[in-house]
């Protein structure tokens, strides 16, 4: 079982529409999570970080935590073309001590003008 | 403004030649780590260090090495490239345990 999992396919959603991207993880005990935007040819950009369980909201962006099932989810309210990236899930796995991030291999959100 | 720079943005190389990418950080962070980003695989981690003098493999380590000589560098050395070394590498620095890693702009390495 890979660490982070990321399966959804590429994501098109209308401009205005909610965007939920999801994320699953292996290692029951870890304890961070966070979620970075790349735009094409840039490099990755922490959009948000949670800790513990229930929601997280920042502006337009919402993380998820639910340790009990291993995953975590980031909604994105309002889309806007802007929001056009790739999504990567990221996680500290206890296995590494919690300081190593293990990615997942991320969703390309396209938001339709 | 605390930053990371990577050096060369873009490079072409030959195979078999030996190539540094450069990594340098202002944050002060003890954690520095290289990653290499291709299409389906996603960021996989090369090398890594916790500090001065530390060095550690991640999972694709072969034909890779890394020094820590100070707080602020970390370059990663391909001993002799390959094609399959085709990549964008990102160097990243974290401060502690729990916290969020900081990315470089990332260098394009191309091995014809």
């Amino acid at each position: 079982q890979k660490e982070v999992e990321q399966n959804s396919g590429p994501l098109s959603v209308p401009e205005g529409a909610i965007a939920s991207l999801n994320c699953t993880y292996s290692d029951r005990v870890s304890q961070s999570f966070f979620w970075y935007r790349q735009y094409s040819g840039k490099s990755p950009e922490l959009i948000m970080s949670i800790y513990s369980n229930g929601d997280k909201e920042d502006g337009r962006f919402t993380a998820q935590l639910n340790k009990a099932s291993q995953y975590v989810s980031l909604l994105i309210r309002d889309s806007q073309p802007s929001d056009s990236a790739t999504y990567l899930c990221a996680v500290l796995p206890l296995l590494y001590g919690n300081n190593r991030l293990a990615f997942g291999k991320g969703n390309q959100v396209v938001v339709i003008p | 403004d605390a930053e990371i720079t990577q050096s060369p943005r873009h490079k072409i190389t030959e195979t078999g030649r030996q190539v540094t990418l450069a990594c340098h950080q202002t944050w002060n962070h003890n954690n520095m780590f290289w990653y290499r980003q291709d299409l389906g695989h996603g960021l996989r981690l090369i090398h890594y260090s916790y500090g001065v003098q530390d060095t550690n493999k991640g999972e694709v380590s072969d034909g890779y090495s890394v020094s820590r000589s100070n707080t602020e560098d970390l370059p990663l050395t391909l001993e002799s490239a390959a094609s399959s070394q085709t990549s964008v590498y990102f160097c990243a620095t974290r401060q502690g345990m729990n916290t969020e890693a900081f990315f470089g702009q990332g260098t394009r390495l191309t091995v014809v």
